[in-house]
């Protein structure tokens, strides 16, 4: 049974440059969430998709953009990326929660480490 | 707001030794809260999920306990041994959302 799935796993890009990361959810799961970890800090939400749709999203400039494609599976992209974009971009999937029965557990990849240079 | 707090920062012990790591929250109208262990530079390995119905959950040496109502949760490590060095992360929904909030987490390392 396939965990998440991350690629790549490292990138170097330049200032002002444009990156997308890509990710596989776990077999089963229908819903993918983004999260940026800066060194020592703790994992903070860019966003959720489910259905194809932005579902909801953190405290990110318009810079951060996703996907989801019919296949559960989902790209971010970063435009114009600055050095404070350097950090360890973690995907997690879950299945669909609910207003009721709140967010459903989180499984992670292993990580695209982005360095800007 | 929900905000996660992680006490303490850091932490070493030798080997054998039972520790316990601290995860506080805010608001305490959470449906679950996660913890999660992290190796240098890897993604997040999920360890135990306590639901809010629940006050605690096991599994091999490690046991997790909730307490709503004074916003804490605690990690118990039983006979910590060096494979278990990494940093542990807790996470709490916010509430009406779907996002986690994590905690900056502890780093532990278990001296041999």
């Amino acid at each position: 049974d396939a965990g998440v799935t991350q690629s790549p796993t490292h990138l170097i890009k330049t200032r002002g440059q444009q990156v997308t990361l890509r990710c596989s959810p776990k077999s089963g799961h229908d819903t993918v969430s983004w999260y940026q970890q800066a060194l020592g800090q703790g994992p903070q939400f860019i966003f959720q998709y489910y259905e194809e749709e932005e579902r909801q999203r953190g405290n990110f400039p318009d810079r951060f953009s996703g996907h989801q494609f019919p296949n559960y599976s989902s790209e971010l992209n970063v435009n114009a990326l600055l050095l404070g974009d350097s950090a360890l971009y973690l995907c997690a999937s879950s299945l669909v929660g609910t207003g009721m029965s709140g967010p459903s557990p989180l499984h992670f990849g292993n990580g695209t480490r982005l360095t800007v240079t | 707001k929900q905000e996660v707090t992680q006490i303490p920062a850091a932490l070493s012990v030798p080997e054998g030794e039972n520790l316990v790591l601290n995860c506080s929250f805010t608001d305490s109208a959470i449906y679950n809260l996660q913890w999660f262990r992290q190796d240098p530079g890897k993604g997040l390995t999920s360890l135990l999920l306590i639901q809010s119905s629940q006050r605690e959950q096991t599994s091999g040496r490690l046991n997790a306990s909730l307490d709503k109502s004074s916003g804490r949760s605690t990690l118990y490590i039983a006979a910590s041994q060096p494979g278990d060095s990494a940093t542990y992360l807790c996470a709490a929904p916010a509430s009406g959302t779907y996002k986690y909030i994590f905690g900056t987490g502890t780093r532990l390392k278990v001296l041999a």
